[in-house]
């Protein structure tokens, strides 16, 4: 089985500011890692994945993430955010092959202020 | 190009009420899977179904049940309706195999009064 920690469940920041959301994870197999963001009252969009091959994976709006298997996370960063960066992020696992179950952090908010 | 559909958007149950919430996908998929979200906990794995047919229970299956007889459709019922049901619902689907991302619904609002 797998778990997800998300250890910050309010991050606030100036607007052009980097921001560091930090994901560390626990699983007995070989894992796949995403980031998603909800938006205000909207569903889930994927920002990026990790699922094989180089650690450092960039996803829309300007992120990225580092994937680091001795550390177990995966941390998302973003060198200058903006005000419509503000949303609720979430990390995820799932174990390779199977039903691609995910499982989820409990979410981290990201405002950004002017 | 419609993804994930979901309906209703929003609903107020009776405690002991019944509805279906409804998840159709246009995209062939054929893995489908049913989330509750509470404020501060992420998602919650209610259901997943990994074609049509073959349903298991995820997570928090408790006071659910779902059938998946077409590969487009994972309806997630609520027989008895219970305060502890509020939440909001969302359906999701993946291809599977080397297709691993899940897109995902608008959601469903419920609140049981």
């Amino acid at each position: 089985a797998q778990s997800v920690t998300q250890l910050d469940s309010q991050v606030p920041v100036f607007e052009e500011a980097p921001v560091e959301l930090r994901c560390n994870y626990s699983s007995s197999v070989s894992v796949y890692l995403f980031w998603y963001v909800q938006y205000p009252n909207q569903g889930l969009q994927l920002l990026l994945k990790y699922l094989s091959g180089s650690t450092l994976v960039k996803g829309i709006n300007g992120f990225e993430a580092e994937f680091n298997k001795s550390q177990t996370s995966f941390h998302l960063r973003k060198p200058s955010v903006h005000i419509s960066d503000t949303a609720e992020y979430f990390c995820a696992v799932s174990g390779k092959g199977g039903s691609e179950k995910l499982v989820f952090g409990k979410g981290t908010k990201l405002t950004v202020n002017p | 190009n419609a993804g994930v559909t979901q309906t209703p958007k929003f609903r107020i149950l009776k405690i002991g009420q019944s509805m279906t919430l409804q998840c159709a996908q246009d995209m062939n998929h054929n893995y489908m899977y049913w989330y509750r979200q509470d404020p501060g906990m992420g998602l919650k794995l209610i259901y997943y179904s990994v074609g049509a047919g073959i349903t298991d229970k995820g997570e928090v299956p408790n006071g659910y049940n779902v059938s998946r007889s077409t590969t487009e459709d994972f309806p997630l019922r609520l027989e008895l309706a219970a305060p502890s049901q509020t939440s909001v619902y969302f359906c999701a689907s993946t291809k599977g195999g080397r297709e691993v991302i899940q897109y995902f619904g608008a959601g469903t609002r419920l609140s049981v009064l």
